[in-house]
């Protein structure tokens, strides 16, 4: 059952273009959602989150934004650099309690020089 | 460097025998988190403390595997009896009071049963 959906399992975009990484959920409970990069034999890397009071977050060259009512998220990576190659994961979890983090499968990211 | 660290990176072990990994999270952090991930996967929570208590516990951690904080700081994952099926990458994460929402991870410990 997988509450958090990452639907495309790898994305490819030359450099200096943006890159859109898509994440859908089920779960309407869900109030907090989380990007995380990762590199290969690397533990993830938390990049930018957004609280589901907001459908807005930038941070730099990231910007998350979230669509409630769709149940839909999205990162967006403008300008794309060929360091941002790696598998980004979309996890989302609920405010309060102890926060366990449900976690997508994963959108590998080819950056292009 | 003041990172969550786990040891060791790499494990290679023979089915059946017993495999322990260890979480040093952030010093100021009181929640530590496992989890475990296998190829082509996200990260599956598996349990959680908050200082020395474990509060929660996935259906995914059978009764083979055992997880402690004896004093609220670092942390240990047990594999009693390992099968072919536990091989996977362990990490760990925590977070603060402050930021709970948010979890850091360590480099994760790869696990292979062979």
């Amino acid at each position: 059952d997988q509450q958090v959906k990452q639907n495309s399992p790898s994305l490819s975009v030359q450099e200096g273009r943006i890159s859109i990484l898509n994440c859908d959920y089920t779960n309407s409970m869900f109030d907090y959602f989380l990007w995380y990069k990762k590199y290969p034999a690397e533990g993830p890397t938390f990049l930018i989150s957004i609280s589901s009071i907001k459908d807005k977050n930038e941070d730099g060259r990231f910007t998350v934004f979230l669509n409630k009512s769709a149940k839909h998220l999205s990162l967006h990576i403008v300008p794309s650099q060929p360091g941002d190659s790696a598998v980004y994961f979309c996890a989302a979890s609920l405010s309060g309690g102890y926060q366990k983090v449900t976690f997508g499968i994963g959108t590998k990211l080819q950056v292009i020089p | 460097d003041t990172g969550v660290s786990q040891d060791p990176r790499h494990k290679i072990t023979k089915r059946g025998q017993n495999v322990t990994f260890r979480c040093d999270p952030i010093s100021e952090h009181n929640r530590l988190y496992w989890y475990r991930q296998t190829l082509g996967q996200g990260p599956e929570f598996l349990t959680y403390f908050q200082n020395e208590a474990q509060l929660e516990k996935s259906r995914l951690l059978s009764d083979r595997f055992s997880a402690e904080r004896p004093k609220g700081s670092f942390s240990t994952l047990e594999i009693q009896r390992t099968e072919q099926g536990d091989s996977a990458m362990y990490l760990c994460a925590s977070s603060s009071i402050k930021a709970q929402e948010t979890q850091y991870f360590g480099p994760g410990t790869r696990l292979l049963v062979l």
